[in-house]
């Protein structure tokens, strides 16, 4: 089985900041690689598949790249409604959630 | 607008069952497979069912298996999860998906609580 794991499990930072999050892969999942965002109390929301393609209605400032085991979601200018967990999806070999990142505003 | 809306969620006690149903709207239910995701409290994500689009095939988590049925309608635009011989560990929030035609999740519903406890 493929293990994910997300880093950071928590991270703060203030409003216009950049901001990386990581998944990191047990093995090379060939880009099948998919982020989401969650509200409290809400649906899942998708916001990147396949690595770095953009879902329809998502702000430009989200973006993802990576290749192999590594890959990263970014953030250019951190806004008050991105406030969620968001955790990562790998689809090479079944599927395999990461443990999440909860952002918050400094 | 697509929309996904889970029910049949409860308390139950270990050992009983359960069926869950989610009716699905604003787009053509019978011509995507659909998944069943599920998240312990306090734990990350699982998915543990798909169905394909025309119920031909089905797949499930080894921690389900032989104990879960995934199913659908699609002339009623639902889809199932019948839950037997459930767990304390099968208590979490339920959630189906929508599955796309490049295989990743683009919708998910809001969720319906399963509680298993005596």
């Amino acid at each position: 089985d493929i293990q994910m794991t997300q880093s950071p499990s928590f991270l703060s930072a203030s409003v216009g900041e950049r901001v990386t999050l990581s998944c990191r892969a047990s093995q090379n999942i060939n880009k099948y690689l998919d982020w989401y965002q969650q509200k409290l109390g809400e649906a899942p929301k998708l916001l990147i598949y396949n690595t770095n393609n953009l879902h329809t209605g998502i702000p430009s400032r989200f973006s993802g790249s990576g290749s192999g085991t590594d890959y990263t979601l970014t953030i250019s200018s951190l806004q008050p409604e991105d406030v969620a967990t968001y955790f990562c999806l790998q689809r090479n070999s079944w599927y395999t959630f990461g443990a999440g990142t909860k952002l918050e505003l400094k | 607008e697509v929309q996904l809306v889970e029910s049949g969620g409860g308390l139950v006690k270990p050992g009983s069952s359960l069926k869950l149903s989610c009716v699905a709207s604003g787009f053509t239910f019978s011509s995507y497979g659909m998944h069943w995701i599920r998240q312990a409290p306090k734990k990350g994500l699982e998915w543990i069912a798909l169905i394909y689009y025309d119920s031909s095939n089905k797949y499930y988590a080894d921690s389900v298996k032989g104990r879960f049925t995934i199913s659908r309608d699609n002339s009623k635009n639902t889809l199932y999860l019948e839950m037997n011989s459930l767990r304390s560990e099968d208590t979490a929030m339920y959630y189906c998906a929508k599955w796309t035609d490049t295989y990743y999740f683009d919708y998910w519903g809001q969720g319906v609580m399963v509680t298993v406890s005596s």
